[in-house]
């Protein structure tokens, strides 16, 4: 069965500063996708990254980064200098195979992220 | 805008009620779903839809009815629904393994 793992249901960082929301999963497929989204509270979910299982080279876009380590099965989320607009939930989430026809993702339970001025 | 549309935005019902959510994609994406958000619980999975055609159903009970007429418009029909049944109702859109892309949700509220 898929498990998604967000052990931190909150976190603070000072703005400008780098931070990492630690995710982990659990498949025994060999091909699967991960995600990662945020939700300000406005309730919109927005795509922010995605990382194939094959994929050698972690995934980046502007500041956020995917650090996916295989062997550990982890996807931590990786943004860097903060801002205040980044407060928000951010969730990681994992769908199995690849992708060809309707899949379906699961998602973890969120991490709120807090940013100080 | 995300390219996601949902409507209505919010909604409030009794539980002898019919209503209907509407969610529609002008995207080209090819799969269409629904997922719940209950406070303090993860998005749970609901329907699955590629090319129109329905690839999962999560368990979801009988008082919650899709409708998928074509890739590009999903409906969720409601029907004497229960109050634990209140939550945010999301849908999304993908072409293939992509990201998803989300509508706004809709808040609907059981009394």
């Amino acid at each position: 069965a898929q498990k998604i793992t967000q052990t931190q249901p909150g976190m603070f960082v000072q703005e400008k500063e780098a931070v990492t929301l630690d995710c982990t999963y659990d498949t025994s497929d060999q091909s699967y996708g991960l995600f990662w989204y945020k939700q300000p509270s406005s309730g919109e979910m927005i795509f922010l990254i995605y990382q194939g299982s094959y994929d050698e080279q972690n995934a980046t876009e502007g500041r956020y980064s995917l650090n996916f380590q295989k062997a550990r099965k982890s996807a931590n989320l990786v943004i860097s200098a903060s801002q205040l607009g980044d407060s928000a939930m951010y969730f990681c989430a994992m769908r199995e195979g690849d992708g060809g026809g309707g899949f379906k993702t699961i998602f973890g339970a969120g991490t709120r992220l807090f940013v100080k001025a | 805008e995300t390219g996601v549309t949902q409507t209505p935005r919010h909604l409030v019902m009794g539980m002898t009620n019919k209503k209907s959510l509407k969610c529609e994609q002008h995207l080209g994406h090819n799969a269409m779903y629904w997922y719940k958000q209950s406070a303090k619980k993860p998005l749970e999975l609901m329907f699955v839809y590629n090319f129109k055609e329905q690839t999962e159903n999560n368990s979801v009970p009988s008082r919650f009815s899709p409708e998928c007429p074509n890739s590009s418009h999903l409906f969720l029909h409601l029907h004497t629904l229960q109050p634990e049944d209140s939550a945010l109702y999301l849908c999304a859109s993908s072409r293939r393994g992509n990201g998803y892309t989300f509508g706004s949700g809709t808040r609907l509220t059981v009394v």
